[in-house]
């Protein structure tokens, strides 16, 4: 079965560093992107990135670039949403999804990491 | 840069159908797939329509996508209304610099 396990919710303040993961299991990590996508409290879906693990080749919305990092470790199967220095704008949850183009369709997605910062 | 509109919500009763818009502000609806995604509460989105059209395998045949280009629209139509069915749900596309465009979503009521 196709999988992708997010870590567990996360409270920090603001300024503070951040990193998330999303590991995928049951298929071959290495040749899908990964996506992240945000959906603030009661909000939409929001695209954030997608990254290739095997080569780590990624693109950004630009609404973020610049604001997050993403990246991945395709020894471990691992791909990562890291922040430097949170903000309280930055509380949401975050979902990552496997894509098997660069225009494809997010499928599976995670379970999602709710990331609150406050003060 | 383009947006996808979708109505906030839409309802129905058991048993009827629905349809959802999605309408592409610019450029046309037909140059990029559009892909349609179900949200329950609590739970993350799950595909129920890629490239238009497709349904993923283990998606009932009562979800059905189709485009419109004299509209510009994608819709997203739902026949056989379950309580089930109730959620948000999103479509999405392409764009050639932000490349992945979510529509705003739409709140089902299944009443």
């Amino acid at each position: 079965e196709v999988q992708l396990v997010q870590s567990g919710a996360e409270v920090k303040k603001p300024g503070e560093s951040l990193k998330i993961s999303c590991k995928g299991s049951g298929y071959s990590f290495n040749t899908y992107w990964i996506g992240w996508v945000r959906q603030m409290p009661g909000k939409g879906l929001e695209w954030m990135g997608i990254i290739y693990p095997d080569d780590s080749d990624i693109r950004y919305s630009p609404s973020v670039q610049g604001q997050v990092t993403i990246s991945a470790d395709k020894s471990i199967n691992t791909a990562y949403l890291h922040w430097s220095s949170l903000k309280a704008s930055d509380t949401a949850m975050y979902f990552c999804a496997r894509a098997d183009g660069i225009r494809s369709w997010f499928d599976p997605w995670g379970q999602g990491t709710l990331v609150t910062v406050s003060s | 840069n383009f947006m996808l509109t979708q109505p906030h919500s839409v309802s129905g009763s058991p048993g009827k159908t629905i349809t959802i818009s999605c309408t592409r502000s610019s450029g046309s609806i037909a140059s990029n797939y559009v892909q349609w995604y179900q949200q329950r509460p609590g739970s993350s989105p799950t595909t129920l329509i890629f490239e238009d059209t497709h349904r993923p395998s283990g998606v009932p045949h009562r979800f059905s996508g189709s485009i419109d280009s004299s509209s510009n629209s994608a819709s997203l139509t739902i026949s056989g209304l379950k309580t089930e069915d109730e959620a948000d749900y999103y479509c999405q596309s392409y764009d050639s610099s932000t490349l992945w465009v979510f529509g705003g979503g739409t709140k089902l009521t299944v009443l």
